[in-house]
């Protein structure tokens, strides 16, 4: 049973171009997240959904728009790629609205913009 | 900002021997939690351990503990009998009610046979 699921896995693609990453939870969390993790490893909230409602929106890109259609989904949309957005995309999920629950991760999308 | 530190970027093990990874952090915060992720070459990040912060008692998982020290803002994995499959990215994070969760840069453990 797959709690947080991401699709793709891998996502090549040329600048300029526009994407999406899927993120599914079942988990019956409240709380979903978008990360993203440089070639450092550094990992930095982008956004954060509470039922559907936006409540994180770190300084990124106004090319990436996260878009919630229910509490269990939570996609990522970037436009007009750019070099700098390769890195790998978590997307995560915890429980109840509560930000101090267990942020449960996906498998991780990278992304590879040439 | 509220940032977490990992000071040590690299850190390596002999296959059952102990090691500690260091963490502290920064919080105006009294309610929190303190968490270690670990992310193998899989890149799948797992939860390692969790740390309620009004909680006095060292969190324990089987071979995972941690040294809690909440007037230092430190928050120390110690791992036992380190294991091959133990080889992987470590990161220490922080949370708190204003939803602000945070992570440290990372410490990279490699355990040799």
């Amino acid at each position: 049973d797959t709690a947080v699921s991401q699709t793709p896995k891998y996502l090549v693609t040329q600048m300029g171009n526009d994407k999406s990453i899927k993120c599914e939870q079942n988990l019956g969390h409240d709380t979903m997240y978008w990360y993203k993790q440089d070639s450092k490893k550094f990992l930095k909230i982008m956004f954060s959904y509470n039922n559907k409602e936006l409540i994180i929106n770190e300084t990124v890109p106004n090319r990436f728009s996260p878009k919630s259609p229910d509490k269990a989904h939570l996609n990522l949309h970037i436009n007009s790629l750019e070099l700098g957005d390769s890195a790998v995309y978590f997307c995560a999920s915890s429980g109840q609205g509560n930000s101090l629950d267990t942020q449960y991760f996906g498998p991780g999308t990278r992304l590879t913009v040439l | 900002a509220q940032t977490v530190t990992q000071s040590q970027p690299e850190m390596s093990v002999q296959e059952a021997e102990t090691v500690t990874l260091s963490c502290t952090y920064d919080t105006s915060e009294s309610d929190y939690y303190l968490f270690w992720y670990k992310q193998p070459p899989s890149r799948q990040m797992i939860l390692v351990i969790r740390q309620e912060a009004y909680k006095q008692q060292n969190a324990t998982e089987n071979r995972f503990s941690v040294n809690f020290q909440k007037a230092a803002k430190s928050f120390s994995l110690k791992i036992s009998d380190s294991q091959l499959g133990d080889a992987a990215m470590y990161f220490c994070a922080r949370t708190d009610l204003g939803q602000n969760f945070v992570f440290g840069p990372g410490t990279r453990l490699s355990v040799l046979p």
